[in-house]
């Protein structure tokens, strides 16, 4: 079975200083990984992912994440935060073949101070 | 393309009445899915549907049914609501069930008394 740890319910920070959300999975077999991006009273959206090849993957907001398949990690990074990156994130893996199963972490919540 | 609606936004329900929680998209995507979010717990799925005419159970299935009525529509049951079940409940599709993306609704919010 997946699971996925995201220790940090909230992370506070100032505008324009760099974060990191932290995001650990468990598994016994291959997986795919996921950041998906929550903002207030909407669904989820795909921010990013990793399915195979380069272990660093970035989206078109500035954020990039880096698949350790060593540590069993996927923490998303942003240089310089932006008001507006204020949401709640989540980690999510799934197996890369048989039964389908799609694991979601509980999310961090990331606040961006003026 | 309007993507994946839900309905209704908001209900209020008491304990032991029922309730049809309605989904479609027009991304022609094969496959669809129920999951409720509640504090702390990130999401949980409750059923899935990998293709029209199937459904299968997820993580949390008790308490609900599932109709995939067409390729478009993907509807979840409450027969006798109970407080456990206040959440707020999504739903997603895919163009298939390994295609990984998932797009979601904008959710609702139950509330059971």
């Amino acid at each position: 079975a997946q699971s996925v740890t995201q220790l940090d319910s909230q992370v506070p920070v100032f505008e324009e200083a760099p974060v990191e959300l932290r995001c650990n999975y468990s598994s016994s077999v291959s997986v795919y990984l996921f950041w998906y991006v929550q903002y207030p009273n909407q669904g989820l959206q795909l921010l990013l992912k990793y399915l195979s090849g380069s272990t660093l993957v970035e989206s078109i907001n500035g954020f990039e994440a880096e698949f350790n398949k060593s540590q069993t990690s996927f923490h998303l990074r942003k240089p310089s935060v932006h008001i507006s990156d204020t949401a709640e994130y989540f980690c999510a893996v799934t197996r890369t073949s048989g039964t389908y199963k799609y694991i979601f972490g509980t999310g961090t919540r990331l606040k961006v101070l003026a | 393309n309007a993507g994946v609606t839900q309905t209704p936004k908001f209900q209020v329900l008491k304990t032991g009445q029922s309730m049809t929680l309605q989904c479609a998209q027009d991304m022609n995507h094969n496959s669809m899915y129920w999951y409720r979010q509640d504090p702390g717990m990130g999401l949980r799925l409750i059923y899935y549907s990998a293709s029209e005419g199937t459904t299968d159970k997820g993580e949390v299935p008790n308490g609900y049914n599932v109709s995939r009525l067409n390729k478009r529509e993907f509807s979840l049951r409450l027969e006798s609501a109970a407080p456990s079940q206040t959440s707020v409940y999504f739903c997603a599709s895919s163009v298939a069930v390994l295609s990984y993306e998932q797009y979601f609704g904008p959710g609702t919010r139950l509330t059971v008394t």
